[in-house]
């Protein structure tokens, strides 16, 4: 079946360091990838997505590669800042799952002033 | 457009007492999934709907759940009777296929925090 691992947490960074938050992933179809964001007290928002393999999906400086090859999805940003302390969720959803979104863990996230 | 919105915010109830959880897809949303979210197990999927049915309901832990879609703008999640290790934050999320029928990501809303004391 389909299923998404990703670091465990927390992750703790001092601001303006370099992120990265590793997700590999298992598929027997070909499945689209997403990072949502959780801040506290609040519901999860999607950060971006990627479609289809070399996909690379971006915002709010953050950015990510779908890789077939290596079945990853890795998180990046340059430069973090201190509102960028959340919950990290990497996911997939294809075909063969009914189009349900399999999640990850999370990883949590501190950034440091 | 308001996104998805979930009441209540908050409840607080006693063991054994009947709860229900609303939420309101956004408008031209096909699907709508209910979550459970505790720091033990995580995010579970309890059910989701495609156009007001049900398509899979094996995330719902036992017979004290029950889902409802009446419409297109509307779900309950009801829980009776209720127990306090059903504690947690319950999302509501909806989302629609793209044309390429590769899924266009979920829109969540703020979720309902349950405490059953």
């Amino acid at each position: 079946g389909n299923s998404v691992t990703q670091m465990e947490g927390p992750v703790t960074l001092s601001e303006e360091a370099f992120l990265t938050i590793n997700c590999t992933y298992t598929a027997t179809g070909y499945p689209s990838l997403f990072w949502y964001v959780q801040y506290p007290g609040e519901g999860l928002q999607l950060l971006l997505k990627a479609t289809k393999a070399d996909d690379k999906g971006s915002n709010k400086g953050f950015e990510a590669t779908y890789r077939k090859e290596t079945t990853s999805f890795h998180l990046e940003k340059g430069s973090v800042q201190v509102s960028d302390s959340a919950v990290y969720f990497c996911a997939l959803s294809d075909r063969t799952g009914g189009f349900k979104t399999i999640f990850g863990a999370g990883t949590r996230l501190f950034v440091k002033a | 457009d308001a996104g998805v919105i979930q009441s209540p915010r908050h409840e607080v109830t006693e063991m054994g007492q009947e709860v229900t959880l609303r939420c309101k897809p956004i408008s031209g949303h096909d699907y709508l999934f209910w979550y459970r979210q505790t720091m033990m197990r995580g995010l579970e999927l309890l059910i989701y709907f495609n156009n007001n049915v049900p398509i899979d309901d094996s995330g719902m832990p036992e017979d004290r759940f029950s889902a409802k879609m009446p419409n297109a703008s509307f779900s309950t999640l009801k829980i009776q009777p209720s127990e306090p290790r059903d504690s947690a934050v319950y999302f509501c999320a909806s989302s629609h296929r793209d044309r390429g029928l590769r899924g266009y990501g979920y829109t969540f809303g703020s979720g309902t925090r349950l405490t059953v004391v």
